[in-house]
């Protein structure tokens, strides 16, 4: 009974490569996030969907494209990975402004 | 904007000892608190949060946190450790009724030593 569940857990590919990760909740929230975790554990937000509405949009690069389809559903697709973009991405879910849940993570590296 | 301190990278400490983990959050508007655990190579999972009412509040796994408003601090506490708490504690604020966006601290290693 996973709550929040991403796929793929881990992913590993080449620079110039474009990937996506899926993210998924069974919570029925209305909102939904990505976060990016660099590898000195620092988490910061980097989209934020409401009821398949883009509400948050930090300064990030326009190669990453959030995607939800429902409510239940935000993915991620990063065109021309960078050696930079190596990081652990987390999915997460709240409903209106309560905590929010988090998925296991996808740690994304790039060769 | 909003900004969440945790002065300590890492707080070494034996099996059974109390413990405080130290967040202080700047923001010029009321603020949610949370504290959340990340287990090694695991996600988030949270501990505990302030929304409004008590400023004690109590959480997962033994863990306390108090809301002070004066000196903008929520810190975590836990009367007595286990090897089991050994992880990365993150302290985090949101605005209520805004966007809900996570401001996440540096993050503290509990490590609890035998």
């Amino acid at each position: 009974d996973t709550a929040v569940s991403q796929t793929p857990k881990y992913l590993v590919t080449q620079m110039g490569n474009d990937k996506s990760i899926k993210c998924e909740q069974n919570l029925g929230h209305d909102t939904m996030y990505w976060y990016k975790q660099d590898s000195k554990k620092f988490l910061k937000i980097m989209f934020s969907y409401n009821n398949k509405e883009l509400i948050i949009n930090e300064t990030v690069p326009n190669r990453f494209s959030p995607k939800s389809p429902d409510k239940a559903h935000l993915n991620l697709h990063i065109n021309s990975l960078e050696l930079g973009d190596s990081a652990v991405y987390f999915c997460a879910s709240s409903r209106e402004s309560y905590e929010q849940y988090f998925g296991p993570g996808t740690r994304l590296t790039v060769t | 904007a909003q900004s969440v301190t945790q002065l300590d990278s890492q707080v070494p400490v034996f099996e059974e000892a109390p413990v405080e983990l130290r967040c202080n959050y700047s923001s010029s508007v009321s603020v949610y608190l949370f504290w959340y655990v990340q287990y090694p190579n695991q996600g988030l999972q949270l501990l505990l949060k302030y929304l409004s009412g008590s400023t004690l509040v109590k959480g997962i796994n033994g863990f306390e946190a108090e809301f002070n408003k004066s000196q903008t601090s929520f810190h975590l506490r836990k009367p007595s450790v286990h090897i089991s708490d050994t992880a990365e504690y993150f302290c985090a604020v949101s605005e209520p009724g805004a966007t809900n966006k996570l401001i996440f601290g540096t993050g503290t290693l509990l490590a609890v030593q035998p």
